[in-house]
This record gives structure tokens, sequence and C-alpha cells, in this order.
């Protein structure tokens, strides 16, 4: 299996225009987290969701802040609109169970000027 | 929610030497702990989970839970270069997600 799959790898984009960040979990996984990482927070929590249905959503920073899983193989993390302080490395996760290993994308590094 | 806490480092050793890394948490009802390491610049990476009291080794790697005094620490033995990295302790979150703590930054010095 390729892994967790994540695009784009890099986004730099201005304040105020949508952000779509894509991920493809690994086959056969029923639990996909999306997760924010900066240097003041460290990992955050976004949201997750079992077998495509979100779970929670309380980690969402705002209303800006979207994720769909329309099927078991992708999920979109969309930011509209976006500001400067949601700069940060945003990675996606899949696990086979909650409480599983959770197996980490790349991750996608996002600025927002 | 639980909290999971680190020192944050960094942490540094001399190589060849042992490293201790500590983690705490707050609820007791955590049934699975885990620990990530994450380079600069890299998505965390598992290296050891353990789910009952007392040790559990791998390689190198020897991870340590006490859930009564609600600790699990790390230790790496024989300390190499390669093992600079930020270290993430996890623990699952009734059995739905994880909950990770700040990580702490060892720096293994030549």
């Amino acid at each position: 299996d390729a892994g967790v799959i994540q695009s784009p790898r890099h986004e730099v984009t201005e304040m105020g225009q949508e952000v779509t960040l894509r991920c493809k979990p690994i086959s056969g996984h029923d639990y996909l987290f999306w997760y924010r990482q900066t240097m003041m927070r460290g990992l955050e929590l976004l949201i997750y969701f079992n077998n495509n249905v979100p779970i929670d959503d309380s980690g969402m920073p705002e209303d800006r802040f979207s994720a769909k899983m329309p099927n078991a193989s992708f999920s979109t993390l969309k930011i509209q609109p976006s500001e400067p302080r949601d700069s940060a490395v945003y990675f996606c996760a899949s696990s086979l169970g909650g409480a599983g290993e959770q197996f980490f994308g790349p991750g996608t590094r996002l600025t927002v000027l | 929610q639980k909290e999971v806490e680190q020192n944050s480092g960094p942490l540094s050793v001399p190589e060849g030497a042992i490293a201790s890394l500590n983690c705490t948490y707050s609820d007791r009802g955590s049934q699975s702990f885990f620990w990530y390491r994450q380079y600069s610049g890299k998505s965390p990476e598992l290296i050891m989970f353990i789910y009952s009291n007392g040790d559990k080794e791998d390689g190198r790697f020897t991870a340590q839970l006490n859930k009564a005094s609600q600790y699990v620490s790390l230790l790496i033995r024989d300390s190499q270069p390669s093992d600079s990295a930020t270290y993430l302790c996890a623990l699952d979150n009734y059995g739905q997600n994880f909950v990770f703590g700040p990580g702490t930054r060892l720096s293994v010095l030549p």
C-alpha cells in the first residue's frame, strides 16, 4: 500500500482565498483524522470520521473550516476564506479502529500571505 | 478532554547514553498508549505502543507504563544522532481517537 496520500504538499495562497486539502487514506481503514500542527499549539485534532461519517468536529477552529468524506477513499478539508493564522502543516491520518495505530500522511504545508 | 503533558525540551544526551522521555496524563481511563517519533519536516511515525503496566522492549526502545501513577515513559538505549527528533506521546480517547502531548525534542550529540 502507498500509505496515506495528501495533496498538495505545499500551498501558498493569499488571505481571503479558498483552500482545499485532499487526503486518500489507507485502503481498508475505517477512521480518518485531520490534524493541524504549529509550533505554538502542537498537533491538534480538527475532525475525524468513522466509516465516512463525521464523528467529532469540535476541534474545527471556526466556521471557515469544513471537511467532507464522500467515500472511503477520499476526504477534503476546506478553508474559506483563508487567513494568515491558518498557516500550519495539516496532516491526515487513518487507522483501523479508533484506538488503532494511526498512519500519517506527509502533510500539507499551508502558507497564507 | 484528556490532557497529556510532556517536557518540551530540548533534551540533550551524548551519543551512546540512555535517553529518558516522560509523559503524564490526566485520565485514568485510558487503555492504550503510543510513542510517535517526528523528524523535522516529516510526519509522525509510530515507534512503540503499550497497553499493560510494566515494561515493553523493542530493540533499543523500552516503553514503561504505570497506570496508577498515570505516566508512561520511553527509554532509548545507546542513543544515536539519528534518534534526534521530537517524540510525541499519545493515548487513546475512549477508543475513538488519540490525544497527543506537545512532544519532547531530543538532541543526541555526537
